[in-house]
């Protein structure tokens, strides 16, 4: 079946870095998202990579994929108040696929 | 970038009533809109599935005859939510597929609230 699990909460605080992580049970699986939802807005695509990729790297984002272990991995560098919000995890088969989304994990930021 | 507009941002209607909400892709063809929609503090629920020209394809548990969705061209997509009631309020949102780019790009969605 398809499901996407990620951790509801995290806290960090002001500059260090956040850490994310989601794991999927499908693994045919082939590409997969990280979107950010600020509150009452929509979705903004953060990132993706493909299942045949380790790393992607975009400024100060880092996506990590383990497709062994089916975990996927978003990483904040120099985590800002502006980066408070909800991210989802997301995974689709094809590109023009449905998108299966985890709960989202909310990211609080210390100051 | 590829923008999807989404209206209404809030509405308030009656319990019994219908409500239609719109999404325009604007500066490109989305030949399919997945339309969602996402309780408090919950993840987003696939409703259902429209490629332009076509009968939607509905998701499990969704009633299509209480959520039609119609799109009847390349950038526009609407959802109307028919004799609406209290347990339909929630946060509709849909997303289209920009063919230039990888992943969708979503509305900004809709609060609907049945009094």
């Amino acid at each position: 079946g398809e499901d996407v699990e990620q951790s509801l909460f995290l806290s960090v605080r002001e500059g260090d870095s956040s850490v994310i992580n989601c794991t999927y049970t499908d693994s045919s699986s082939t590409y997969l998202y990280w979107y950010k939802q600020e509150p009452g807005a929509g979705l903004q695509l953060l990132t993706y990579i493909f299942s045949n990729m380790d790393m992607k790297q975009d400024q100060r984002l880092t996506v990590l994929l383990n497709k062994k272990d089916k975990h996927l991995s978003l990483r904040i560098a120099d985590t800002q108040t502006g980066d408070s919000a909800i991210y989802f995890c997301a995974e689709s088969k094809r590109r023009d696929d449905k998108i299966i989304f985890g709960k989202g994990t909310r990211l609080h930021i210390l100051p | 970038g590829a923008v999807v507009s989404q209206h209404p941002s809030r509405v308030i209607c009656k319990s019994g009533t219908s409500v239609k909400i719109e999404c325009r892709s604007l500066d490109f063809q989305a030949t399919t809109m997945f339309w969602y929609r996402q309780f408090p503090k919950q993840s987003l629920m696939l409703m259902a599935t429209s490629n332009e020209g076509s009968k939607a394809t509905y998701e499990q548990g969704v009633e299509k005859d209480k959520f039609l969705i119609n799109h009847a061209s390349l950038t526009l997509s609407t959802l109307t939510v028919t004799s609406a009631h209290p347990e339909d309020s929630s946060f509709y949102i849909c997303s289209g597929s920009d063919s230039a780019n990888y992943g969708y790009t979503f509305g900004s969605g809709t609060r609907l609230t049945v009094v």
